[in-house]
């Protein structure tokens, strides 16, 4: 079983729709969690970090944690052309520290 | 630009040649990763680097592969007798420290290494 899982995609969404892309983990040691962004051929960028069960908002991403379910989930509102790339989660057990694991990522594409 | 750069941006290597990848953290920056991604597959962990300290190497395979974070200078990741295999994107990030479960790692653009 993948520590960090993933459902490949494509997620394929129309402009201005919002995109919801899901992860689960394994590991009940691992306590933080965030999302990247990799264009194809790009290096990942750093979108949203989470720690705590909840919401989390900044501008049109959200980030949602359910410790108890293992459930960490990204929501992108009004999503535009420029966010098709995929998504990667990752996560840092505190066994482990700062060690990142990353699920394959989710690609998303945003149609016209 | 203060980021985390990493050079060279693409490699070629031939099978049994030697390849050093450098990495310059981001400044303030004293933590330095190296990541692997295959192609088509994700992001694998391979070493974590404090000045002058090897912290976790779990992700790094036995043999041929090292890494080093000197007291001056870039971190560096050498691959020696590359084989086909070793074809990749490295990617090394680094963090400011601190609580080490919400340090954020920043990537740099990555190296390519292709074997020929």
């Amino acid at each position: 079983q993948k520590e960090v899982e993933q459902n490949s995609g494509p997620l394929s969404v129309p402009e201005g729709a919002i995109a919801s892309l899901n992860c689960t983990y394994s590991d009940r040691g691992s306590q933080s969690f965030f999302w990247y962004r990799q264009y194809s051929g790009k290096s990942p960028e750093l979108i949203m970090s989470i720690y705590s069960n909840g919401d989390k908002e900044d501008g049109r991403f959200t980030a949602q944690l359910n410790k108890a379910s293992q459930y960490v989930s990204l929501l992108i509102r009004d999503s535009q052309p420029s966010d098709s790339a995929t998504y990667l989660c990752a996560s840092i057990n505190t066994g482990t520290a700062s060690k990142l694991t990353f699920g394959t990522g989710t690609r998303l594409q945003v149609t016209l | 630009n203060a980021g985390v750069m990493q050079n060279p941006r693409h490699l070629v290597r031939r099978r049994g040649q030697e390849a050093r990848l450098r990495c310059s953290p981001m400044k303030g920056h004293s933590h330095v990763y190296w990541y692997r991604q295959l192609p088509e597959e994700g992001l694998k962990f391979m070493v974590y680097l404090q000045k002058e300290n090897i912290i976790d190497e779990s992700g790094m395979p036995k043999e041929r592969f090292s890494a080093e974070f000197p007291k001056e200078g870039p971190s560096i990741l050498r691959i020696q007798q590359v084989v086909r295999g070793d074809s990749a994107a490295y990617f090394c990030a680094s963090s400011p420290g601190g609580l080490s479960f919400t340090d954020t790692q920043y990537f740099g653009p990555g190296t390519r290494l292709t074997v020929l």
